[in-house]
């Protein structure tokens, strides 16, 4: 089974500072790890995805994160966010052997702040 | 541009009535899945599909039923509708070709049952 633990519920954050969000899962098998945004009143696009090879994974509208195997986590940072980063993000994990299937972390609500 | 259409942004209904919520992809994708979306408690899977006429519970499937008659079409009912499936539903689909679990998502519906 999996599990995905988006370790902050929310985050505040002032335009043009730093944030990272975290995102920590649990799988006995190799797996796929992906953030997803939503911004109000719409449906989850892709932010980015680990499927294999670089740790480092760069992503849309400035975003990057990290898969780091021994710590079981993927981080989601950005160095400097805007005003309409302000929405929810969700940390998403599946593998091969599930007919992709996706086990998604609760969420994290990022408020930038002017 | 790649789409996941949800026929109804929004519905309002009353207890007992029977609710469909339809869902068309035009990508050619295998799989199909519904989600349910309340705030704090991140996507839960209610049904997914990996084929046409073919359905799998999900983590809540309690008090929902599918179909899947096309490819590309994905329904959700619920027979009765009670007050606790107010909520957001999510439709999403994927290929097992590229990514699997790589969802591409609809706009949404969110129902208000009364």
């Amino acid at each position: 089974a999996q599990s995905v633990t988006q370790l902050d519920s929310q985050v505040p954050v002032f335009e043009e500072a730093p944030v990272e969000l975290r995102c920590n899962y649990s799988s006995s098998v190799s797996v796929y790890l992906f953030w997803y945004v939503q911004y109000p009143n719409q449906g989850l696009q892709l932010l980015l995805k680990y499927l294999s090879g670089s740790t480092l994974v760069k992503g849309i509208n400035g975003f990057e994160a990290e898969f780091n195997k021994s710590q079981t986590s993927f981080h989601l940072r950005k160095p400097s966010v805007h005003i309409s980063d302000t929405a929810e993000y969700f940390c998403a994990v599946s593998d091969r052997t599930n007919a992709g299937k996706s086990t998604f972390g609760d969420g994290t609500t990022l408020t930038v702040k002017p | 541009d790649v789409k996941v259409t949800q026929s109804s942004r929004y519905l309002v209904k009353r207890t007992g009535e029977k609710v469909f919520l339809e869902c068309v992809q035009d990508m050619d994708h295998e799989n199909m899945f519904w989600y349910r979306q309340d705030p704090g408690l991140g996507l839960r899977l209610i049904y997914f599909s990996y084929d046409v006429k073919m359905k799998e519970k999900g983590d809540i499937p309690e008090g929902y039923s599918v179909s899947r008659e096309k490819k590309e079409r994905f329904s959700l009912i619920l027979e009765s509708a009670s007050t606790n499936q107010t909520s957001m539903y999510l439709c999403a689909s994927s290929t097992t070709g590229t990514t699997p679990g790589e969802l591409f998502f609809g706009e949404g519906s969110r129902l208000t049952v009364l």
